[in-house]
């Protein structure tokens, strides 16, 4: 079945540089891919969703890319801010014609001013 | 406002003891479903739901039941809950569950079982 690994638990960049955050998946390639963020204490929240046709996808200062040969999407926030900080999560259907999810264990990522 | 709301917020039992964590969504969704997150291990789904009356395992059912009779809520029901049942739980809803829709999570359910 599929698994998901994401780049390292957590990852400290300076306000304003660019921060990528790797997703890696393992088996066959889903027919999407998507990206959340995760508060302390709280719920994720969707950010961007990418499919398998799409090579990018850009919301404001956030980007997506997805390589099926690579099996791997990148995360990008430009212009990092401390507003930021948070842990990102990727998430992708585990099996393909199936319904249920699967997400990685996240990348939290630290912005400092 | 839409929502995904889940109560309690926080529970500490103790095993054995059955309970229920409630969850509902006011958008009118097909699609719910049941996380646990644990340290280490992200989230892993535990049932989900397509409609009315349709649920499905996830990756971690044991221990676990759900139900789904009407379209706003989708309970979780732990029937005799043991300590390793002690995690963060979200609930979460998808008008469609798959390519174009995303889910919206509820805000959690701390659960400590001793």
């Amino acid at each position: 079945s599929q698994k998901i690994e994401q780049n390292s638990e957590a990852l400290n960049i300076q306000e304003g540089k660019t921060a990528t955050l790797t997703c890696n998946y393992t088996n066959y390639s889903p027919a999407y891919l998507q990206w959340y963020r995760q508060d302390p204490g709280r719920g994720p929240v969707f950010l961007l969703l990418i499919r398998e046709n799409e090579k990018e996808k850009r919301k404001e200062r956030l980007k997506v890319t997805f390589d099926t040969t690579l099996k791997q999407s990148l995360f990008h926030i430009t212009a990092s801010q401390p507003a930021d900080s948070a842990t990102y999560l990727c998430a992708l259907d585990m099996e393909a014609g199936t319904y249920k999810y699967i997400f990685g264990t996240g990348t939290r990522l630290k912005v400092l001013a | 406002e839409a929502q995904v709301t889940q109560n309690p917020r926080y529970l500490i039992t103790v095993t054995g003891k059955k309970l229920t964590v409630t969850c509902s969504q006011n958008m009118n969704h097909e699609y719910m479903s049941w996380y646990r997150q644990d340290p280490g291990l992200g989230l892993r789904q535990i049932y989900y739901s397509m409609n009315v009356e349709v649920t499905d395992k996830g990756d971690v059912p044991e221990g676990y039941k759900v139900s789904r009779k009407e379209k706003r809520n989708f309970p979780l029901i732990l029937e005799s809950p043991s300590p390793n049942q002690t995690s963060l739980y979200f609930c979460a809803s998808s008008s469609v569950g798959r390519v174009t829709d995303t889910q919206y999570f509820g805000p959690g359910t701390r659960l400590t079982v001793l």
